[in-house]
């Protein structure tokens, strides 16, 4: 149903692990985004991209390192990271032009031990 | 800074009812408005947006949007509420990146909306 795929969708890690989240979107899209969805707080915009050049970080902590190498694809990688940081992190693209929408994938659960 | 505000983290009401969830905001310039809503332990859909035109916008599910720019709101309502509205929905507001044109949202808490058999 979506056009933004998210996998895997849901991942348990512990604080020395390192992995990745995928997204990918077949929507033909310019400019892709990572959310952070956590109990406490708003959704927070982590990173966007637009023609696959990273164009806004929001002072995320460098355990988190986004990865863009087409318009197509966008991954996060993770590594050390702590409690707190277990959310659910979506991934969305737009087409960037304001007033487009931005959709969607269904989110990537994650839980760190 | 943009921001938008839901002032009711709860929203209940009885299936057959018309439902409203509030969402005020406060941006410069012109304003980008969005509804999304939330099902359990899946991502956000897209409902609804106002850009431009007219005041009252139509959007997916039977709902709609009334955008007030005296009182800088913008309230999602649906005139008959369904058991399977019960989710979480967000109010945000968009705006450009640093004077480009990329647009960004910002989101309010969202408010959960129960609607009771």
């Amino acid at each position: 149903e979506t056009g933004v795929t998210q996998t895997p969708r849901h991942l348990v890690m512990g604080m020395t692990n390192k992995k990745s989240l995928k997204c990918e979107q077949h929507l033909g899209h310019n400019a892709m985004y990572w959310y952070k969805q956590s109990a406490k707080k708003p959704l927070e915009l982590m990173f966007v991209y637009s023609l696959e050049e990273r164009v806004e970080n929001n002072s995320v902590p460098s355990r988190f390192s986004p990865e863009c190498p087409n318009s197509s694809h966008l991954f996060l990688h993770l590594h050390t990271l702590q409690p707190e940081d277990s959310a659910l992190y979506l991934c969305a693209s737009s087409q960037g032009v304001l007033g487009n929408t931005i959709y969607f994938g269904e989110g990537s659960w994650l839980t760190v031990v | 800074a943009q921001s938008v505000a839901q002032p009711e983290d709860q929203v209940n009401v009885a299936e057959g009812n018309p439902l409203t969830v509030k969402c005020t905001y406060s941006v410069s310039g012109n304003p980008y408005l969005f509804w999304y809503v939330q099902y359990p332990n899946r991502g956000l859909q897209f409902l609804l947006k106002y850009i431009t035109g007219d005041n009252l916008v139509k959007g997916s599910y039977g709902f709609e949007a009334e955008f007030n720019k005296s009182q800088t709101s913008f309230h999602l309502k649906k005139p008959s509420a369904l058991v399977s509205d019960s989710a979480l929905y967000f109010c945000a507001a968009q705006d450009p990146y640093r004077g480009s044109t990329l647009g960004r949202l910002y989101f309010g808490r969202g408010t959960q909306l129960t609607v009771w058999p």
